[in-house]
């Protein structure tokens, strides 16, 4: 069993740029979650995708927009990269178990971007 | 508004002397409660999942408890390699099929051999 892997490691852009992070979710997987975590800080939910749908959002902008794959694999697109988008990018898959509710998520490494 | 919080944010601790981490929340539709540990530059390793209060969870020299307010994780004995920042979460039913995750800011702990 394959665990939930993300492409690339690291990341450097500048401002204004666009950028897409990618995702495999862990085998047997079918909802996926994004995350933003600012060094010393929890992660920050963006929003999660189940069946190719998106299924619950954060509180981030339009810019932030994300797509997940017949096969569960998932993109997370950020577009007119700010300097506070410098951050750990992180994805997590799971499985539904009921009406809003998910099995434990399980992590991959994360993506540094560093926005200069 | 939501809100997930830890305390306390840093915890160090000789090794072998037992203490436990506080995870607050105030939310609406609770639909799980997880935590997590993190090693610095690695994504989050899950731990346990908490439904209903009165849970209990362990694993190794930790247990974790969920009252209707908070959670509990409990160290007993620690040694240096249980080091790491240990994460809470909230699972919030949003509506439908929709949920959101809270996590709160972590508790740095630091065990000293």
């Amino acid at each position: 069993e394959t665990g939930v892997t993300q492409s690339p490691t690291h990341l450097i852009k500048t401002r204004g740029q666009q950028v897409t992070l990618r995702c495999s979710s862990q085998s047997g997987h079918n909802t996926v979650s994004w995350y933003q975590q600012a060094l010393g800080q929890g992660p920050q939910f963006i929003f999660q995708y189940y069946r190719e749908e998106e299924n619950g959002r954060g509180n981030f902008p339009p810019r932030f927009s994300g797509l997940q794959f017949p096969n569960y694999s998932s993109e997370l697109n950020v577009n007119a990269l700010e300097l506070d988008d410098s951050a750990l990018y992180l994805c997590a898959s799971s499985s539904k178990i009921t009406q809003g509710a998910y099995n434990e998520q399980f992590f991959g490494p994360g993506t540094r971007l560093t926005v200069l | 508004e939501d809100q997930v919080t830890q305390s306390p944010e840093a915890l160090r601790l000789q090794e072998g002397e037992s203490s436990s981490l506080n995870c607050s929340y105030t939310v609406s539709g609770l639909r799980g409660l997880f935590w997590y540990r993190q090693d610095p530059g690695k994504g989050p390793e899950f731990l346990f999942t908490l439904y209903s209060a009165g849970e209990e969870k362990e694993k190794e020299r930790l247990k974790a408890t969920l009252t209707k307010k908070e959670s509990f994780l409990h160290i007993t004995a620690p040694k240096p390699e249980d080091s790491a920042t240990y994460l809470c979460a909230v699972q919030e039913f949003v509506y439908s099929s929709a949920s959101k995750i809270i996590f709160g800011s972590g508790t740095r702990l630091s065990i000293r051999p």
